[in-house]
C-alpha cells in the first residue's frame, strides 16, 4: 500500500534552535517529494520540490533532503523563529499521470511550535 | 495576481442542503483540484480537472460533483450535505499535477449539522 508517514506528530521548540522534521514513504513508482508548510487557517505552501536525482534541496533557512533508497526525506530548519510555526507537510507523487485513483499522497502533517 | 481564491470561508449547513464552494484562480494554470483536509489525515482528492469541460473523480469523490466550463473557475458542489462532510476543504492549481507545485486557496472550513 502506498503510504507517506511523517514523524513527529508534533514538536515544541525554542526560538533560534534547530530542528528535523521525517517522512517516510513506500510509493512507488517515486517521481516527486515535495514539503509544504501550512500556517494554522491558511492553505498548504511549498518549500521545495525534489526528484529521485536529487539529494538536498534549499529554501532559505529550510534544507530538505532525499534519500530515494531508503525512500526517506527529511526537512531541517535552521535558526528557528517564531514564524516557523505552522504544520509542515510532507507529499510524495507517483510517475504515472493522473489517472482515476489518486496519484499524490499528503502526509498527516508534522506540527511545529516554536517558544519563545 | 491573486492567486488561488475560495468562498466563502466558512459556512454552516443543515443535513440535506446543497450548496457550492467556489474556487478561481488568475494564473492560466490547466490543472485544477478539490482536497479535504481532516484531523489527523492527510489532505484527500475529491475531485480534479486537467481542463475546461474535463473532470475526473479523486479518492473520495462519493457526495461531491464539479464541473469546469472556464480555465479560472472549478466550483465544488454538495449535492446533500452529510455531518461526514464537515471538514476543510482546499482549491489548488498548478501547471503539472506531479511536476510542478500546486498553489492552495485559503481554503472553506465547513460545518454540517
Amino acid at each position: 500500500k502506498n503510504q507517506v508517514e511523517q514523524s513527529p506528530q508534533s514538536l515544541i521548540i525554542l526560538e533560534g534552535k534547530n530542528c528535523t522534521l521525517q517522512c517516510n514513504y513506500t510509493v512507488s513508482p517515486f517521481s516527486n517529494l515535495r514539503w509544504y508548510k501550512q500556517d494554522t487557517g491558511r492553505g498548504p505552501v511549498s518549500l521545495t520540490i525534489m526528484t529521485f536525482s536529487e539529494n538536498t534541496k534549499s529554501n532559505g533557512r529550510y534544507t530538505a533532503t532525499l534519500d530515494a533508497d531508503t525512500k526517506q526525506s527529511s526537512l531541517h530548519i535552521t535558526a528557528s523563529q517564531l514564524s516557523d510555526s505552522a504544520s509542515y507537510i510532507c507529499v510524495v507523487s507517483f510517475r504515472a499521470f493522473y489517472s482515476s485513483a489518486s496519484k499524490i499522497i499528503f502526509g498527516s502533517g508534522t506540527r511545529l511550535s516554536i517558544r519563545p | 495576481n491573486a492567486g488561488v481564491t475560495q468562498t466563502p470561508k466558512f459556512q454552516v449547513l443543515k443535513t440535506g442542503q446543497s450548496m457550492t464552494l467556489q474556487c478561481a484562480q488568475d494564473m492560466n494554470h490547466e490543472y485544477m483540484s478539490w482536497y479535504r483536509q481532516d484531523p489527523g489525515m492527510g489532505l484527500r482528492l475529491i475531485h480534479y480537472s486537467v481542463g475546461a469541460g474535463i473532470t475526473d473523480q479523486g479518492e473520495v469523490p462519493n457526495g461531491y460533483n464539479v464541473s469546469r466550463s472556464t480555465t479560472e473557475d472549478f466550483p465544488l458542489r454538495l449535492l446533500s450535505a452529510a455531518p461526514s462532510q464537515t471538514s476543510v476543504y482546499f482549491c489548488a492549481s498548478s501547471e503539472h499535477p506531479i511536476r510542478e507545485t500546486q498553489y492552495f486557496g485559503p481554503g472553506t472550513r465547513l460545518l454540517v449539522l
